[in-house]
Parts: C-alpha cells; structure tokens; sequence
C-alpha cells in the first residue's frame, strides 16, 4: 500500500472549517484514500474514502487533487467533539479474497479550540 | 455505540498470569481483526481472522494466542507477557463480499487498556 505523509498537528477554532492535508504520491491507479479518526481513548472511526472523484457524506468532504497525488479531508463546521487523531490510509479496496489491510500512520492531531 | 464491544475495558496481570480478551460484534460481518496500540505508536496490526480463519498473523509473540470460533466471537489469550506488551489491544470487523467489491469499512471496538506488571 502506498505511504502517506500528514503533519502531526493542527489547530482549528470551533465553528469553522478543518482542512486537514494528505500527500500519497506514490498512489496507483487501484488504491482508494480513507480517512479514519481517533478520539482518545477510543477506537478509531470510518470518516470517508474516496477513489478520484470527491466526496461527501454527513460527517466531511473528501477532495482529492486531479493527479491523486494528494488530498484534503474537510470538516466543514469544526466542533470541539472534533478534537482526535486523524488518519489518511491508502489501500487496495477490497473484494474477492482480500480484506483490505488497513496500515495506520501517525496521523495528524487535531485540536479545535473554543 | 459501533457493534463491536470489548471486555474487559481495563485489565492489570502479572508476567505470570494467564488472561483472555474478548469481542464481539453484532454487526453481521464475517471478518474479525485485534490491532495493538502502544503509546505514541502507531496503530499495529496483530491478527485477521476472514471467516474464520486465519488470514494473516504480522509477526506477533506465541504469548498471544488468538481464537475465533465463530464469526462473531474474538478472542486474544494472554499468557507470561512482558511489561512491553501493555498497550491498547483494539479489536475491529468487517464485511468481506466475495462474490463484488466491497470497500471494507472496518468498525472499531472501544479497546481493551491493558497493564502488565
């Protein structure tokens, strides 16, 4: 699976947007991007995934650059229950005899302020 | 709430004892999966279980032994572990679909904290 490089943190102020950056340069043409996050001392938790187009759901938006070399996890209206480890993974979607290995990074740590 | 608990939540033992780690998911999926997290590491995976069986094992110490025994049911035995071992054990699972893809997104228990003495 491909490597992804995210900083270790950022901040965020409650309320607004939480743009939080991923760069997977070495992605092929058959891995997907998921982000999961991390709220401490709990497991982690299925955010979105995306494969070229972008995404959304209730809980963020997913925008991955045309090239796929990078993308960008949006939580559009930070709260504080926001506040976790977030996780850019890059794998082969599963199917037929693979079940899609999940390999976790440091993550960034995300902290949105009052 | 995500379908997958753990028990116990926090658990103490000695190098000498013997202990058990369980999980169950209520989520109807067939493959099962125990990550360990030590502090400031990242999240490792220890063991899948697809269907029963074994899938893959990333190099981890005979001192844990895992057990399925049926699609809902994952255990980690524990036994003469180091105080090296203590971390977060996180138990996850999933929906394997062998007949279309699926992107196999995975659901997290709340963990096991887990302190060796």
């Amino acid at each position: 699976d491909a490597k992804t490089t995210q900083p270790p943190s950022m901040d965020c102020a409650e309320g607004r947007a939480a743009n939080l950056p991923c760069n997977h340069s070495t992605i092929s043409g058959n891995e997907y991007v998921y982000w999961y996050r991390q709220i401490h001392s709990q497991g982690p938790q299925y955010i979105i995934h995306g494969l070229k187009n972008n995404e959304t759901n209730e809980m963020a938006s997913l925008i991955i650059t045309e090239d796929r070399k990078s993308s960008t996890l949006i939580l559009p209206h930070a709260t504080l229950r926001d506040t976790a480890v977030y996780y850019c993974i890059v794998r082969v979607r599963a199917g037929g005899t693979s079940y899609g290995k999940l390999t976790f990074g440091q993550g960034t740590i995300l902290t949105v302020h009052p | 709430e995500t379908g997958v608990t753990q028990t116990p939540r926090h658990l103490v033992m000695g190098m000498t004892n013997k202990k058990s780690l369980k999980c169950e998911q209520h989520l109807g999926h067939n493959a099962m999966y125990w990550y360990k997290q030590s502090a400031k590491k990242p999240l490792e995976l220890m063991f899948v279980y697809s269907l029963e069986e074994r899938v893959e094992n990333n190099s981890v110490p005979s001192r844990f032994s895992p057990e399925c025994p049926n699609s809902s049911h994952l255990f980690l035995h524990l036994h003469t572990l180091q105080p090296e071992d203590s971390a977060l054990y996180l138990c996850a699972s999933s929906q394997r679909v062998l007949w279309a893809p699926s992107y196999n997104e995975q659901f997290f228990g709340p963990g096991t904290r887990l302190t060796v003495l």
